[in-house]
């Protein structure tokens, strides 16, 4: 079975800071790992995905993540927030032998302050 | 740019009775996928559906809820006699097929269902 577990319901930043969005994932196969963010009444849009190869990924906005097998972590950064990227994100684990549904975690509100 | 759509945006049923979602895939897609989020909880996968067929379903899919895709152009979610605690936000998803690492899923905005 597979699971995500994002650590914080909320983050709070000022608008030049380092956002840092936490995801722990739990997979018995090699995961494929995806970022999403959905803007207040709007739909979910994919940021970034890791499936295999290079273990950062770069994604739209200047999002970034790495894909760390030995923490079991993919966590979301940006180095300078900026006030359009407050939103909720969404990380979900899935992988090609467990069939095609995303398992998504509770979901992180992101605020930024000026 | 071609997206996803849902309606309605919100939707209020009394318990007991029978609600259906609607959603209008991307036009070339070929997967089609329903999620729901309760407040405060996850986004859960409910079900996938591909050439016509359920492909694969969660264990919240059970007999009270199924989908259909009519027209060739709606898919809908249908939900027969409504609980209190079907009360979520419903999104709907579509992906053009192949493997998903090369494929993204697109989302809808989602449909606000209340039960009271």
């Amino acid at each position: 079975a597979q699971s995500v577990t994002q650590l914080g319901s909320h983050v709070s930043v000022s608008e030049g800071a380092l956002v840092l969005l936490r995801c722990n994932y739990s997979s018995s196969v090699p995961p494929y790992l995806f970022w999403y963010v959905q803007y207040p009444n709007q739909g979910l849009q994919l940021l970034l995905k890791y499936t295999t190869g290079a273990t950062l990924v770069k994604g739209i906005n200047g999002f970034e993540a790495e894909f760390k097998k030995s923490e079991t972590s993919f966590h979301l950064t940006k180095p300078s927030a900026h006030m359009s990227d407050a939103a909720e994100y969404f990380c979900a684990v899935s992988s090609s032998q467990a069939g095609t549904a995303l398992i998504f975690g509770k979901g992180t509100t992101l605020s930024v302050s000026s | 740019e071609p997206e996803v759509t849902q309606t309605p945006s919100h939707q209020v049923t009394q318990m007991g009775q029978e609600v259906i979602l609607r959603c209008v895939p991307i036009s070339n897609h070929l997967y089609f996928y329903w999620y729901r989020q309760i407040l405060g909880q996850k986004v859960e996968f409910l079900v996938s559906f591909y050439n016509n067929e359920i492909s694969e379903k969660s264990e919240i899919f059970d007999d009270q809820f199924s989908v259909e895709r009519p027209d060739g152009s709606n898919f809908t979610l249908k939900i027969r006699s409504t609980k209190l605690e079907d009360s979520a936000m419903y999104f709907c998803a579509s992906r053009v097929g192949g493997q998903l690492m090369n494929t993204e899923a697109f989302f809808g905005q989602g449909t606000r269902l209340t039960v009271v």
